[in-house]
């Protein structure tokens, strides 16, 4: 199975919204609940950031959101802080020969 | 505090194996499925193998299957990736990573406890 579909980067402005998209297949994003979304700044692990679409684990700022239509999830960060700069990357569950896949990564840039 | 500490990286030529392996402490370790994900060097995340709590259910992802075993052992709190047959696109740093789970259920890809990971490298 191929890798879910992310835009390789995107960019915005202190306070400003941006939107991140995670398409997929009916096989995995569009077919459940189980997507999940990671924040990795450079050299650091990930950090769970949302999980079954629109979730969020203890800890994490409501300035981040998650949501599904059909086959394609988003992540969607409000008052963009100049720490949100980082790599973010989506998983999902996947139902045929592998369990698991993620997203090829998105670059955020906060101008 | 939850810590999951991984071990066993290093360089080995191509054709050679390695086990890695991850010391959990601070949960109830034989209640959550646990996983592996590795990201090669400048590259994004990808998912190696699954084991639920019990052991009763292992997956693979595709270019692993055949050559990696994944195992656990409650009693130590331990998680282990036996890898064979290594090729040079197995190289990556490893995470040891726990799968959420809370009274509604286990959430599978939600991945909230990472290791600081261990690298391997398949070079001749």
């Amino acid at each position: 199975q191929s890798a879910l579909t992310q835009p390789a980067s995107v960019s915005g402005s202190p306070g400003q919204s941006i939107i991140i998209s995670c398409t997929g297949s009916s096989s995995d994003v569009g077919g459940h609940k189980f997507v999940s979304w990671f924040q990795q700044h450079p050299g650091k692990v990930p950090k769970l950031m949302i999980f079954d679409v629109t979730r969020r684990p203890s800890g994490i700022s409501d300035r981040f959101s998650g949501s599904k239509s059909g086959n394609t999830a988003s992540l969607t960060i409000s008052g963009l802080q100049t720490e949100d700069e980082a790599d973010y990357y989506c998983a999902s569950y996947a139902s045929g020969s592998t369990l698991v896949i993620f997203g090829g990564g998105t670059k955020l840039t906060v101008l | 505090e939850v810590q999951l500490v991984e071990s066993g990286g290093g360089l080995v030529k191509p054709g050679g194996s390695l086990r890695l392996s991850c010391e959990a402490s601070g949960f109830t370790f034989s209640t959550y499925s646990m996983n592996w994900v590795r990201q090669a060097p400048g590259k994004g995340l990808e998912w190696v193998s699954s084991v639920s709590g019990s052991s009763t259910y292992i997956y693979y992802g595709d270019s692993m299957k055949g050559r990696f075993t994944i195992s656990r052992d409650n009693a130590r709190n331990s998680l282990y990736l036996q890898m064979n047959s290594l090729r040079a696109e197995d190289t990556a740093v490893y995470y040891c990573v726990r799968e959420y789970y809370d009274s509604s259920g286990y959430s599978i890809g939600a991945f909230d406890y990472w290791g600081q990971g261990t690298l391997v490298t398949v070079s001749s």
